[in-house]
């Protein structure tokens, strides 16, 4: 069975600091794997997806996610945080073969503290 | 172009009522998902439409639930019988078939049963 595991419930950061947000993920094979973004009151909105070749995806927003296949990782990433980037954030999995729907994690709050 | 829409955005209701909630998909994609999200949680899985295959109804949680899809277009999630757990932001997705498509998310509608 698919899993995702969002470690965090909540992000401090400061603006101008680099952010992490972690995800580990549990599939058979090789996944895709999917980050989206949930502003108050409004729908996922999508930020970046990994589906094959470099391990380091860039997306909306200036957010950049690194996949590690050893780790079972892709967690996210920008530079630096804006206050405008505290949101809801979503990790997802889905398996490569078959129809099989996204799996997601219960999501981590980031915070960016001007 | 348009993005997803459902309708109503809020809907409240008596504890044993009926409920329909309405899914237009982003013209063009054939693949059509249901979530629910919890308030604190991640999104949960409900049901998915492929073309003319038969929906993938697996994560329904009870025959309470079931959904309908007209064609390639809206589609309506019923919950009969409704009951206070079933409060929650019922989200719908849509995508272009194929496993690597990100979903494109509607706003949802936040059901309340009193």
């Amino acid at each position: 069975a698919q899993s995702v595991a969002q470690p965090e419930d909540q992000v401090n950061v400061a603006e101008g600091n680099p952010l992490t947000v972690k995800c580990t993920y549990s599939v058979s094979g090789n996944p895709y794997l999917f980050w989206y973004v949930q502003y108050p009151n409004r729908g996922l909105q999508f930020l970046l997806k990994y589906i094959t070749g470099d391990n380091l995806v860039k997306g909306s927003y200036g957010f950049e996610a690194e996949f590690n296949k050893s780790q079972t990782s892709f967690h996210l990433k920008k530079p630096s945080a804006l206050v405008s980037d505290s949101a809801l954030y979503f990790c997802a999995v889905r398996e490569r073969s078959g129809n099989t729907p996204l799996v997601f994690g219960k999501g981590t709050r980031l915070s960016v503290i001007a | 172009g348009a993005g997803v829409s459902q309708s109503p955005s809020n809907k409240v209701t008596e504890k044993g009522k009926d409920v329909e909630l309405r899914c237009d998909p982003i013209s063009g994609h054939t693949a059509l998902y249901w979530y629910r999200q919890r308030l604190g949680q991640g999104l949960e899985f409900l049901i998915y439409f492929q073309g003319n295959s038969a929906p993938d109804k697996s994560g329904l949680p009870s025959d309470r639930f079931s959904a309908e899809r007209t064609g390639e277009s809206v589609s309506t999630l019923t919950i009969q019988r409704t009951q206070q757990e079933d409060s929650a932001v019922y989200l719908c997705a849509s995508s272009i078939p194929g496993q690597s498509y990100e979903q494109y998310f509607g706003p949802g509608t936040r059901l309340t049963v009193t």
